[in-house]
């Protein structure tokens, strides 16, 4: 069982370079998300769908692009990257958007620098 | 304007006692809170929840405490073991929805 698979695990980027951070999931959850983890800062929602074709902005969504073509697959795309966008990123899945009752899978997470 | 607040980044105990984690939110209209522990290199895993209609919930050595009043919740790990080592977030979500995270504390349990 693989749960949420994210690749790649580590990425070096130059600035102003794009790359496409890939997430997937084969547990038929309609609800997907992408945090970024920074320190002291906790996780903070990017951007999540709540099913295929359906997207939405979380708490820092700027510099950040995605889209839900498959119930399986949600990517993270950086257009231009930028030293702010050195982090941690975390993909997760779940059966629905709503919290009780519904545990979140994460991925182990893509350790990304900007250069 | 941090709605979830962990305000120790860090605590060290001793095998075999209690480790006590806090977390205090401003959001009133928060009605579920979470805990997840994370270990490095990978990614978080869901531990307890409690909803606000309840103040304690209990799974095993795990038991979290709500308190409305004063927004405030905690969580008890007894007795704590040396793979209780990590980092736990504290998380809430009003209405069903979005979780907002806490910054995270980092336990140590010593042998």
């Amino acid at each position: 069982n693989a749960g949420v698979t994210q690749t790649p695990k580590f990425q070096v980027l130059k600035t102003g370079q794009s790359m496409t951070l890939q997430c997937a999931q084969d547990m038929n959850h309609e609800y997907m998300s992408w945090y970024r983890q920074d320190p002291g800062m906790g996780l903070r929602l990017i951007h999540y769908s709540v099913g295929a074709g359906i997207t939405d902005q979380g708490e820092v969504p700027n510099g950040y692009n995605v889209s839900r073509s498959t119930t399986e697959d949600f990517p993270l795309r950086l257009l231009s990257a930028a030293p702010s966008q050195t982090s941690v990123y975390f993909c997760a899945s779940s059966y629905s958007g709503r919290s009780s009752g519904n545990t979140i899978y994460f991925g182990e997470g893509s350790w990304l620098t900007v250069v | 304007d941090q709605q979830v607040k962990q305000n120790s980044p860090s605590l060290s105990v001793q095998e075999g006692r209690i480790s006590i984690l806090n977390c205090d939110y401003t959001n009133s209209m928060f009605d579920y809170f979470l805990w997840y522990k994370k270990y490095p290199a990978e990614g978080p895993t869901f531990l307890i929840s409690i909803s606000s209609i309840k103040d304690k919930n209990e799974d095993g050595r795990f038991t979290v405490f709500l308190n409305k009043s004063a927004k405030h919740l905690s969580l008890h790990i007894v007795p704590s073991q040396p793979g209780d080592s990590a980092v736990y977030f504290c998380a809430a979500s009003e209405a069903n929805s979005k979780l907002t995270f806490g910054k995270g504390i980092t336990l140590s349990v010593r042998p």
